[in-house]
């Protein structure tokens, strides 16, 4: 049974049109839900970490939001550069390592 | 650079030999997680030291791995007797105590 699920797992946007990408989780205890971009072949890049219901973080176009049992990536007017896999982690209780979905793949066409 | 170094970036080795992966930490991170990433998956915790202190090892860390981080800097990552099901992308992150943890770009490995 996953504990973090990511929808769609892959999504198709022309440029300029605004979505979102989905993360739910079933993990007790919640330490905190942290939101990665990764290109091919690369490290992920860390952009974003929730820790309570309700908060919300934004950088340039995306914007994270988080409740009791889910998180939303937000992409206003995404531009081509946005295209990559954008990951969603969580991290429980005293535990130091993060427990990752398998990513929603982005592609922006122009 | 100040992020998180590895070396090598790629690695292609032969079924049953060993290899070493290393990793360089953000200088002031006192936190260094190993983690095994394969095609279409997300990231798979493997170890996480606190300076030189392991403190946590997941059940996908089978005695053929062995984690080190002397004195508490880089660290090292072996595997013995490679398997061909060993082939994927190790990284490893680190962090302060802000808990955000900041990868690096990965050792690709792969066993013939």
């Amino acid at each position: 049974e996953d504990q973090v699920t990511q929808s769609p797992e892959a999504l198709r946007l022309q440029e300029g049109e605004s979505s979102s990408l989905n993360c739910s989780y079933t993990v007790s205890g919640l330490r905190g839900l942290f939101w990665y971009r990764q290109d091919p072949g690369k490290g992920p890049e860390f952009l974003f970490t929730l820790y309570s219901a309700g908060e919300e973080k934004e950088k340039e176009r995306l914007k994270a939001t988080l409740t009791k049992k889910e998180s939303f990536l937000h992409i206003t007017a995404p531009k081509p550069e946005d295209s990559a896999t954008y990951l969603c982690a969580v991290q429980e209780g005293s535990q130091g390592n993060l427990i990752f979905g398998k990513g929603t793949k982005l592609s922006v066409k122009p | 650079d100040t992020g998180v170094s590895q070396n090598p970036r790629h690695k292609i080795t032969k079924r049953g030999q060993n290899v070493t992966f290393r990793c360089d930490p953000i200088s002031e991170h006192n936190r260094l997680y190993w983690y095994r990433q394969t095609l279409g998956q997300g990231p798979e915790f493997l170890t996480y030291f606190q300076n030189e202190a392991q403190l946590e090892k997941s059940r996908l860390l089978s005695d053929r791995f062995s984690a080190e981080r002397p004195k508490g800097s880089f660290s090292t990552l072996e595997i013995q007797r490679t398997e061909q099901g060993d082939s994927a992308m190790y990284l490893c992150a680190s962090s302060s105590i802000r808990n955000e943890q900041f990868f690096g770009p990965g050792t690709r490995l792969t066993v013939l």
